[in-house]
């Protein structure tokens, strides 16, 4: 069955240093997103990307965070300059299409653990 | 505002009894509502969806949940619980005329436990 892939499965960084998280989406889906869980607390959406642009996002995606699919494979999520608060679990997932009936082929991959020190 | 609210952040149940884990939301309109579970180092899957057809919905692995309105819940049923089962559940709302279909919102959820 084809899988969201995200690398590294866990990340350590330094306060105020940048950290790229990776994703390879299903190679047929269109639609691509974040989503990140600080523990102990619930999963929230950061951002959706259709057609190289972002469709939408959330108040937690502010100018230090930003998305791109280079080389239409990889997905990434940028955060320029780390905070001890942006220490969570980040999720990737993608969609073959405009997923309405909402959640059609939503498919999330298995998390980047991000520890800021 | 959509919300989504998970009464139990941990529900403990013998091998082969039932299960229930409870889930109430908030919506404006008319809801899509799911429930996901993630196994430990595992991505979040779905186990089944509701759309506004069949109010109850069966799901993988034996699972289904009923969709009542009047009481805005979607609680998550199985008549006889596996070691397998075991995992993180969360209950997930989406409404469409809050925004464009793209983001889901999601409870807290609930850890289950199986007991041998």
């Amino acid at each position: 069955e084809p899988e969201v892939t995200q690398t590294p499965s866990h990340q350590v960084t330094q306060m105020g240093q940048e950290v790229i998280l990776r994703c390879v989406p299903i190679s047929n889906h269109l639609y691509f997103y974040w989503y990140r869980q600080i523990l102990g607390q619930k999963v929230e959406f950061l951002v959706s990307f259709y057609n190289n642009e972002i469709s939408e996002k959330s108040e937690i995606f502010d100018d230090q965070f930003s998305v791109e699919r280079p080389d239409g494979s990889n997905f990434t999520l940028k955060i320029r300059s780390t905070k001890l608060e942006d220490s969570a679990m980040y999720f990737c997932a993608s969609s073959e299409r405009q997923p309405y009936p909402m959640g059609y082929g939503y498919t999330f991959g298995s998390g980047t653990r991000l520890t800021v020190v | 505002a959509q919300s989504v609210t998970q009464l139990d952040s941990h529900v403990s149940v013998s091998e082969g009894t039932p299960v229930l884990l409870r889930c109430n939301y908030s919506s404006s309109y008319s809801p899509s509502l799911f429930w996901y579970v993630q196994h430990p180092n595992k991505g979040l899957q779905l186990l089944l969806k509701y759309t506004s057809a069949a109010t109850l919905v069966k799901g993988i692995n034996g699972f289904e949940a009923e969709f009542k309105k009047s009481e805005t819940s979607f609680h998550l049923t199985k008549p006889s619980a596996h070691m397998s089962d075991a995992a993180e559940y969360f209950c997930v709302v989406s409404d469409l005329l809050n925004n464009a279909g793209n983001m889901l919102t999601f409870g807290g959820g609930t850890r289950l436990m199986v007991k041998p």
